[in-house]
């Protein structure tokens, strides 16, 4: 069955500290792959995507993801993250060759940044 | 507009009436989507429009939920019959065709008591 799994429920780093959020899927091919991010009250900011090609994808605020076809997963990280860093975060997967394109969501990771 | 809108932003409602929520996705995006965010379901694709047509409307919980879209345009989520299990944000993102990317608007919090 298709799915997308992120792990980790709620993650706290420190600010200046370096961060990783996994993300797992489940597919017999390679997917069309998301990250975005929400604050509170907030909708879906897109941060960055992977259709193909370089494996290591930059995004903006200074994230960057890299996909890893043999592990199923396409993990975000940032070097130092900064207090506004503080939201939910959100892979997700689009598995459909077809025309719909809609998206399969992972169950989140809320981020919390320390002083 | 330059983004996806979405009005209204909250909508609170007693069960068993009926609630539209509307969706104006950006200009020139022929695909339209919409999504419920739960806390106990997270964020679940509820149905795809390309142009006017709905080819996808596997994602609809129950009958009480349809939409429309006209002039490849505003999209217009009806929910009959409300019950407190439909509370939730519900979310418009619309793409350019086959484009893979979606732009999310910013949502309608739905609270039904």
């Amino acid at each position: 069955a298709q799915s997308v799994t992120q792990p980790d429920i709620h993650i706290t780093v420190s600010e200046g500290a370096s961060l990783e959020l996994r993300c797992n899927y489940s597919y017999g091919a390679t997917p069309y792959l998301f990250w975005y991010v929400q604050s509170p009250g907030q909708g879906l900011q897109l941060l960055l995507k992977y259709f193909s090609g370089d494996t290591l994808v930059q995004g903006i605020k200074g994230f960057e993801a890299e996909f890893k076809r043999s592990q199923s997963s396409f993990n975000l990280r940032k070097p130092s993250v900064h207090w506004s860093d503080a939201a939910e975060y959100f892979c997700a997967v689009v598995f459909s060759s077809g025309s719909a394109r809609q998206l399969t969501f992972g169950s989140g990771t809320q981020l919390t940044v320390l002083p | 507009g330059a983004g996806v809108s979405q009005s209204p932003s909250n909508k609170v409602t007693e069960k068993g009436k009926d609630v539209e929520l509307r969706c104006d996705p950006i200009s020139g995006h022929t695909a339209l989507y919409w999504y419920r965010q739960s806390l106990g379901q997270g964020l679940e694709f509820l149905i795809y429009f390309q142009g006017n047509s709905a080819p996808d409307k596997s994602g609809l919980p129950s009958d009480r939920f349809s939409a429309e879209r006209t002039g490849g345009s505003v999209s217009t989520l009806t929910i009959q019959r409300t019950q407190q299990e439909d509370s939730a944000v519900y979310l418009c993102a619309s793409s350019l065709l086959g484009s893979g990317e979606q732009f999310f608007g910013p949502g309608t919090r739905l609270t039904v008591l």
